[in-house]
């Protein structure tokens, strides 16, 4: 299984982009990457995914390297609404979706 | 609005008790999920069924069934409550062997083992 690095947390000031950083290295050429994340008591919440170009939503955008070995998600606008743990998950095998401790993002006012 | 709905926000059981956690969803979804999180572990899966009456054994399933008759509900049993089986307990639903597509999530329920 493809496996996902995060840093453990990230800071962001109110109204900046929050640029959040995935390594998956191992990721295969059929995986897709995507995005949950976790508001404080509540269950995860899907952002976006995407497999080779850059996707965009109303809530965030994705860029994949070319080599598809990393991505980040960008929140273009951060609110303290945004202030959540972030996972990043490549591995989706068998229709099992794993997940990583992801990124806890501050959003600072 | 799709829907993933869990049947207690919060539940507290004695020890020795037999618990049934429920959860239905509203979008003719194939797969469903139970998963536990736990502080500084994460959301680890227990168990995954894939169909009506189909089951598989996710990364914790020990002290743990499921039963799935329906397709739109999955529901997760203690047999034997224990109080490291105090936990969130998070229900999933999505469509199948679609790389693709997204996990809806219920709102979880807390159980608390005494």
């Amino acid at each position: 299984d493809a496996k996902t690095t995060q840093p453990p947390s990230m800071d962001c000031a109110e109204g900046r982009a929050a640029n959040l950083p995935c390594n998956h290295s191992t990721i295969s050429g059929n995986e897709y990457v995507y995005w949950y994340r976790q508001i404080h008591s509540q269950g995860p919440q899907y952002i976006i995914h995407g497999l080779k170009n850059n996707e965009t939503n109303e809530m965030a955008s994705l860029i994949i390297t070319e080599d598809r070995k990393s991505s980040t998600l960008i929140l273009p606008h951060a609110t303290l609404r945004d202030t959540a743990v972030y996972y990043c998950i490549v591995s989706v095998k068998d229709d099992k979706i794993i997940f990583g401790k992801g990124t806890r993002l501050h959003i600072l006012p | 609005d799709v829907k993933v709905t869990q049947s207690s926000r919060y539940l507290v059981k004695r020890t020795g008790e037999k618990v049934f956690l429920e959860c239905v969803q509203d979008m003719d979804h194939e797969n469903m999920f139970w998963y536990r999180q736990d502080p500084g572990l994460g959301l680890r899966l227990i168990y995954f069924s894939y169909d009506v009456k189909m089951k598989e054994k996710g990364d914790i399933p020990e002290g743990y069934s499921v039963s799935r008759e329906k397709k739109e509900r999955f529901s997760l049993i203690l047999e034997s409550a224990s109080t490291n089986q105090t936990s969130m307990y998070l229900c999933a639903s999505s469509l199948v062997g679609r790389r693709n597509t997204e996990a809806f999530f219920g709102q979880g329920t807390r159980l608390t083992v005494v």
